[in-house]
């Protein structure tokens, strides 16, 4: 069964900090992996798409890692900010579909 | 559009009645998923089209879902005879191919009194 496992589950951090969230899948025939926020009653914002033949991707202080033989992804935030607070998830796609982790909520204090 | 639609944002129906959710994908995106977010289970997979065609209906929960997808654009998920366990946020996804980047709606809220 394809998992995936978002460490930690919840993060609180003075602005300015720079963050890392974790993100461990099961199974590593992935075709991408995709980072999306979340905002309390909204729908999905995509961040940042990773090819399975790329290592990172960048946009603005956002930063996104893959492993994929290994199962990981890692999202670099650099000096965070109050309204990056929202619960952030990860997605590795397999053929048709994304399966998400249960997603890291972060709040960032002012 | 600018970006993906769906209705209706809320509704409340009580158990036993069906119900039809409406999406309209960003113009030119072939690929359209349907997507459920409930408090005990997360995010779920429930069916992929590619336009018209629905090749992966792997993730739809029962018999009593269905959805179809016409001009390879607007798409609407049915739930006949609805359950309580079928409240939930159902979410709406695009996309120009099947591995390209997801564009999410904001959701349709669904309450089964």
């Amino acid at each position: 069964k394809q998992e995936v496992t978002q460490i930690p589950a919840a993060l609180s951090v003075p602005e300015g900090e720079n963050l890392v969230l974790n993100c461990s899948f099961t199974d590593s025939a992935i075709y991408n992996l995709q980072w999306f926020r979340q905002d309390p009653g909204k729908g999905l914002t995509s961040l940042l798409l990773i090819q399975s033949s790329q290592r990172e991707q960048t946009s603005g202080r956002l930063n996104a890692s893959l492993d994929k033989s290994s199962g990981r992804s890692t999202l670099y935030i650099a000096a965070s900010q109050p309204g990056d607070s929202a619960t952030y998830l990860c997605a590795p796609e397999y053929g048709n579909k994304l399966v998400f982790g249960a997603g890291t909520i972060l709040r960032v204090k002012s | 559009g600018a970006g993906v639609s769906q209705s209706p944002s809320n509704k409340v129906t009580e158990k036993g009645k069906d119900v039809e959710l409406r999406c309209d994908p960003i113009s030119g995106h072939t690929a359209l998923y349907w997507y459920r977010q409930s408090l005990g289970q997360g995010l779920e997979f429930l069916i992929y089209f590619q336009g018209n065609s629905a090749p992966d209906k792997s993730g739809l929960p029962s018999d009593r879902f269905s959805a179809e997808r016409t001009g390879g654009s607007v798409s609407t998920l049915t739930i006949q005879r609805t359950q309580q366990e079928d409240s939930a946020v159902y979410l709406c996804a695009s996309s120009l191919s099947r591995t390209g980047e997801l564009f999410f709606g904001e959701g349709s809220r669904l309450t089964v009194l």
